[in-house]
């Protein structure tokens, strides 16, 4: 399996902060990585797919990019709504893989 | 508007199967491509991926988990089951599943269920 790293585990920040999450995958996956976003006790949300493409109705502050092992996902002038734990996922290589998760604190 | 919805059982007790439903509205498991994936959360901790079915009735398993695990779907009530057997306290979690979309050779998962715990305790 894909192991799939985040860094760092937790992360704190304050509203109008830039912050950058990285995820980086044990073998190549090319730009087969998707990004999620989960509040607590809510079911994750998809943000970005293959690495830099930003899903529908995700505002435009957040951004991905990277490719091979070495992914980014970055969010621009945090608000209060952005604080949740953010997810990685493989989809290069069965099974699918998810990264530990980022927990972004006030 | 595509939606989905997890039920079940919230408790089992050691060695017993668990069996999941996902409900879903919004597509159909007969149109090519389309996917439901099962993905489980133990309280606290990460994702992790168990198990796939596409329109044609091709399965994918978690290889750690695929001895224990089934996935069936009914497409006339847009269903999707999980059984997975012999369960033990490691399982406790909240389990999902979700809509894959394919774009090209990529995929992601879109949206998810609101997931439903499950604990394992005698």
């Amino acid at each position: 399996d894909i192991q799939m790293t985040q860094s760092p585990s937790s992360l704190s920040a304050s509203v109008g902060d830039r912050v950058t999450i990285t995820c980086r995958a044990s073998q190549s996956i090319g730009t087969y990585l998707n990004w999620y976003q989960q509040k607590a006790g809510r079911a994750p949300k998809l943000l970005i797919y293959a690495a830099s493409s930003l899903q529908n109705g995700v505002p435009s502050n957040f951004s991905g990019g990277g490719s091979g092992t070495d992914f980014t996902l970055t969010i621009t002038s945090l608000q209060l709504e952005d604080f949740a734990t953010y997810y990685c996922q493989q989809s290069y290589s069965a099974p699918d893989t998810f990264g530990q998760g980022t927990k972004l604190e006030i | 508007q595509i939606t989905l919805k997890e039920s079940g059982p919230t408790l089992v007790k050691p060695t017993q199967t668990l069996t999941l439903t996902c409900t879903f509205s919004g597509f159909s498991l007969s149109t090519s491509e389309v996917g439901v994936a099962w993905i489980r959360q133990p309280p606290g901790k990460a994702l992790e991926w168990l198990a796939l079915i596409y329109w044609n009735d091709e399965k994918r398993y978690s290889p750690s988990l695929k001895s224990r695990l089934t996935i069936t779907k009914d497409t006339s009530r847009d269903q999707v089951v999980l059984t997975m057997t012999n369960m033990g306290p490691v399982d406790t979690a909240t389990y999902y599943c979700a809509h894959r979309i394919v774009g090209g050779t990529f995929h992601w998962f879109d949206p998810w269920g609101q997931g439903t715990l499950v604990t394992v305790s005698s």
